[in-house]
């Protein structure tokens, strides 16, 4: 089955650090772009990261720049997001989403609650 | 970084009618647009790729259409199952933007 499944979510408190994992199946994960994208509660859609799977170059959106690493594992299938020195303002649901046919299959989300 | 005004920001509508959501991009951004239905407490579904490609399993009474900096999303007779929040997103360029979403409920 296609699919991606994120884990890794949770309460942190501001200052901490989570690192989010995506488990890619059912298609050639190693050539696909891939993406972070996290949704606030009640909020809209805000693209967060994103990752070339041809030479890795990797884009952030200014909010999480210098405090978040996006990476990729080819040979797990897995993609990962390093959060660190996180505001209360990340709180959200993430969301891992491939590129192929655009950027056309999402993950069901992880919860990430920033809060003292 | 290129601004994706969407409109409207909410619409009610009935079954049957047909709906239309319109996504200004504030540059040229080609045919890279998705469009994504998003259902509460659902990840996002993108139903339209590259401005009017239909994704597969998509239901052809959605189609989407224009390029540069105009763009639409038609639902040409609306269903129970559509009501839900739309967005559009470009993909020409980073940072990749979102619209703030179209609501569309039941009149």
């Amino acid at each position: 089955e296609v699919q991606l499944v994120e884990s890794g979510g949770g309460l942190v408190k501001p200052g901490g650090s989570l690192r989010l994992s995506c488990a890619a199946s059912g298609f050639t994960f190693s050539v696909c772009h891939m993406n972070w994208v996290r949704q606030a509660p009640g909020k809209g859609l805000e693209w967060v990261s994103s990752v070339r799977g041809t030479n890795s170059d990797t884009y952030y959106a200014d909010s999480v720049q210098g405090r978040f690493t996006i990476a990729r594992d080819n040979a797990q299938n897995t993609l990962y997001l390093q959060m660190n020195s996180l505001r209360v303002e990340d709180t959200a649901v993430y969301y891992c989403v491939r590129d192929a046919s655009g950027p056309d299959l999402w993950g069901q989300g992880t919860l990430v609650i920033v809060s003292s | 970084d290129i601004q994706m005004t969407q409109s409207p920001s909410s619409l009610s509508a009935s079954v049957g009618d047909r709906v239309t959501i319109t996504c200004r991009a504030s540059q040229d951004i080609s045919k890279w647009l998705a469009w994504y239905q998003q259902k509460p407490e659902r990840a996002p579904k993108c139903l339209i790729y590259a401005a009017s490609n239909l994704q597969g399993g998509v239901p052809s009474r959605f189609s989407g259409s224009g390029s540069g900096t105009d763009f639409t999303l038609t639902i040409s007779s609306l269903q129970p199952e559509d009501f839900a929040t739309y967005y559009c997103q470009q993909y020409n360029s980073y940072p990749r933007t979102f619209g703030q979403g179209t609501k569309v409920e039941i009149k």
